[in-house]
């Protein structure tokens, strides 16, 4: 069964602090690695995504760091701030596939 | 329309009785997917559309579950002699393309159900 772990589950940061996100993998086929927020009330929103053949994918204060031969990856948010607070879903695919397999989900709040 | 539209969003029934979730996707995204999302949990994949036909139905709990699309467009979960267990978000998703999901799935805001 494919499977994406996602860990923690919930994550408290400081205000200006860095939260980390962690993603684990299975599948060696798996090639595109997205990361989706999702707001209270609300669907998850594309937020950043990566492939494999690049280590690191920044985007404003988002990052992606990729470790192929670990089969793990993880989203940085840089300078956290209360508008961050959200649920962090982590997700992988493969190319031909159709279907996104996405991570249990981690609970961000960043504290004022 | 801009996004995925879902109705109703709340959604009280009574245990044993039918419902109907509707998914209206973006214009022209060929692939249309149904997740559900119990209280604090993660996503679970039930079914995949490509244009009419569904060719994962992997993901459904139960022969009560059931969906349909028509036109390529509208899609509709249907939920039978539903059971407390049942109650979760029904999250709809759509996108261009069923390869290479790289082109990003817009969810739209769920459909809260709440069978008591």
């Amino acid at each position: 069964q494919q499977q994406v772990k996602q860990s923690p589950q919930s994550l408290i940061v400081q205000k200006g602090g860095i939260s980390i996100i962690n993603c684990a993998y299975e599948n060696t086929a798996f090639d595109y690695f997205p990361w989706y927020q999702q707001f209270p009330g609300k669907g998850p929103a594309l937020l950043i995504a990566i492939r494999p053949d690049v280590s690191e994918k920044k985007e404003g204060r988002f990052t992606i760091s990729f470790n192929k031969s670990a089969k793990q990856f993880s989203l940085h948010i840089m300078d956290s701030q209360p508008g961050d607070s959200a649920t962090y879903f982590c997700a992988a695919s493969t190319d031909a596939g159709n279907m996104l397999t996405f991570g249990g989900g981690t609970r961000l709040m960043v504290k004022p | 329309g801009a996004g995925v539209s879902q109705s109703p969003s709340n959604k009280v029934t009574e245990k044993g009785k039918d419902v109907e979730l509707r998914c209206d996707p973006i214009s022209g995204h060929t692939a249309l997917y149904w997740y559900r999302q119990s209280l604090g949990q993660g996503l679970e994949f039930l079914i995949y559309f490509q244009g009419n036909s569904a060719p994962d139905k992997s993901g459904l709990p139960s022969d009560r579950f059931s969906a349909e699309r028509t036109g390529g467009s509208v899609s509709t979960l249907t939920i039978q002699r539903t059971q407390q267990e049942d109650s979760a978000v029904y999250l709809c998703a759509s996108s261009f393309s069923s390869v290479g999901a790289e082109y990003g799935y817009t969810f739209g805001s769920g459909t809260r159900l709440t069978v008591v």
